[in-house]
């Protein structure tokens, strides 16, 4: 069965200190995703990564890094978090695209960050 | 910038009624697909239905269905028969750039469907 999963569930932090958030996914994809949710503004990306240590700015990267090592982890790092970074993180991940059907992507949990 | 609308933040159904989310697209793109997932209050995202743009018929997946109005850039999501299981939030979302498919997702901002008993 197809999993994605996330390191934490829920996760506070204080304003300042480094976050790091752990997305695995054992499907052997190619494809990794960062979003945040946030209510009335949906899913907005933030980084996605296509390949070992390759990865593009999603549309909000600002206040974000990530990292790509192997091919089934991708990480989202907030360098210095902020009370605007608290969120709903979701991680997702797709297959190679050899059509359009392939670009469905599969999510883990989500991890709602807080920081204060 | 592509965007995605659906222009229902909450709605209500009675239980068993059938119900209709919406969903809008801006594209000028020949080739794309359309994704919808439902997210239950846990958080994950379950993925629903597909549509491809060249898709002679519309989508179905058991109690789902498409109502694709390719003319129109419209992918509604028809749910029969609700169930209490349906109340959830449901997105649309579409493939990013039909000329070099670069795996990305554009995600409308949701609706917070809640079926009563």
């Amino acid at each position: 069965d197809v999993k994605v999963t996330q390191s934490s569930r829920y996760l506070v932090k204080r304003t300042g200190e480094k976050v790091f958030l752990e997305c695995v996914q054992d499907m052997d994809h190619e494809n990794m995703f960062w979003y945040r949710q946030d209510p009335g503004l949906g899913l907005r990306l933030i980084y996605f990564s296509y390949d070992v240590k390759m990865k593009e700015k999603g549309d909000i990267p600002e206040g974000y890094s990530v990292s790509r090592e192997k091919k089934e982890r991708f990480s989202l790092i907030l360098e210095s978090a902020s009370t605007n970074q608290t969120s709903m993180y979701l991680c997702a991940s797709s297959g190679t695209l050899r059509a359009l059907r392939d670009n469905e992507q599969f999510f883990g949990p989500g991890t709602r960050l807080t920081v204060l | 910038a592509q965007k995605i609308t659906q222009t229902q933040p909450g709605m209500f159904v009675q239980e068993k009624e059938a119900v209709t989310l919406d969903c809008t697209y801006d594209t000028s793109d020949p080739s794309y697909g359309l994704f919808w997932y439902k997210q239950p209050s846990s958080g994950e995202m379950i993925f629903l239905i597909y549509q491809g743009s060249y898709d002679q018929q519309n989508a179905t997946e058991g109690r789902y269905s498409l109502n694709f109005q390719k003319a129109r850039k419209s992918a509604n999501l028809v749910i029969s028969a609700s169930q209490l299981g349906d109340s959830a939030m449901y997105f649309c979302a579409k493939s990013d750039s039909g000329s070099s498919n670069t795996g990305k997702l554009i995600f409308g901002q949701g609706t917070t469907l809640q079926v009563k008993p």
